[in-house]
C-alpha cells in the first residue's frame, strides 16, 4: 500500500543547532516530493520540492532535502535553526496522479 | 487575488445544521483540490477539480458532502446534516497545471469547522 511516513512525532531543537526531519514513502514508483510547513493558523507553505535531477534540493528559509532512492527517504535538514522555524513539517507524495498524500507531520519545538 | 482565500475561517455548527465553505482560487489556476485536516493529523484527500469539471471525488467521506466549482473559479464544499467528526480544517489549495504528479500546489489558511 501507499504511505507516507514521518516517524517523529515531535522534535525539540535548540536554537542554532542543526535540524533533519525524517520521511520514508512506499510507493511504486519514483514518486514526486515535498515538504510543506504550517504555522499555527496559517495555510501550508511549500519549502521544496523533487521532481527529478539533482537528489539534493534547496528550498527556501534555508532549509534542504536529500532524495535516496535506495532507502526510500526524502529527509529535511536545516544547519542552524531559528526560533521562527517551530511550526509543524509535512511531507507529501505525488504519483502519477494529481493529489498529494501527506504524513501525519512533525511537530517542532525551539529552545532558547 | 495574491493566494487563496478561503471563508470563513472558522464556523461553528451544531449538529445537524448544513454548512457551506467557499475557496477563491489564485486568479488562473487550473486545478482547485480540497482536503480535510483533523487534529493532528495531516491533511487527507477530498475532492479535486479541472476548471469547473470535478474530475475526483473518492475522498468525500460521505453523500453528505458535495462541492461544486460551476464557473470554474470559485468553489464551495457544502456538508450537510454535519457530525462531530467533521469537525476539522478544511483546505483549499488551487495549482496552474492540470492533472499532473509534479502540481505544486498553494494552499489557503483554510477554514475550522467546529461541530457541537
Amino acid at each position: 500500500a501507499q504511505s507516507v511516513t514521518q516517524p517523529d512525532i515531535h522534535i525539540t531543537v535548540s536554537e542554532g543547532a542543526s535540524l533533519e526531519l525524517r520521511c520514508n514513502y512506499s510507493y511504486g514508483a519514483t514518486p514526486y516530493l515535498f515538504w510543506y510547513v504550517q504555522s499555527p493558523g496559517q495555510g501550508l507553505q511549500l519549502l521544496l520540492k523533487y521532481f527529478s535531477g539533482d537528489t539534493l534540493v534547496q528550498g527556501i528559509k534555508g532549509f534542504e532535502a536529500e532524495f535516496k532512492r535506495s532507502q526510500s527517504s526524502f529527509n529535511l535538514r536545516k544547519p542552524s535553526v531559528h526560533w521562527s522555524d517551530a511550526a509543524e513539517y509535512f511531507c507529501a507524495v505525488g504519483t502519477s496522479g494529481y493529489a498529494l498524500n501527506f504524513g501525519k507531520g512533525t511537530s517542532l519545538l525551539v529552545t532558547p | 487575488g495574491a493566494g487563496v482565500s478561503q471563508s470563513p475561517r472558522y464556523k461553528v455548527a451544531k449538529r445537524g445544521q448544513d454548512v457551506a465553505l467557499r475557496c477563491d482560487p489564485i486568479s488562473g489556476h487550473v486545478s482547485l483540490f480540497w482536503y480535510q485536516q483533523a487534529l493532528g493529523q495531516g491533511p487527507e484527500f477530498l475532492t479535486y477539480f479541472q476548471n469547473e469539471a470535478q474530475l475526483d471525488k473518492s475522498g468525500l467521506p460521505s453523500d453528505r458532502f458535495f462541492a461544486e466549482r460551476p464557473e470554474g473559479s470559485v468553489s464551495t464544499l457544502k456538508i450537510q446534516r454535519t457530525q462531530q467528526e467533521d469537525s476539522a480544517v478544511y483546505l483549499c489549495a488551487s495549482s496552474f497545471l492540470g492533472v499532473s504528479g509534479a502540481n505544486v500546489l498553494t494552499f489557503g489558511a483554510g477554514s475550522r469547522l467546529t461541530v457541537l
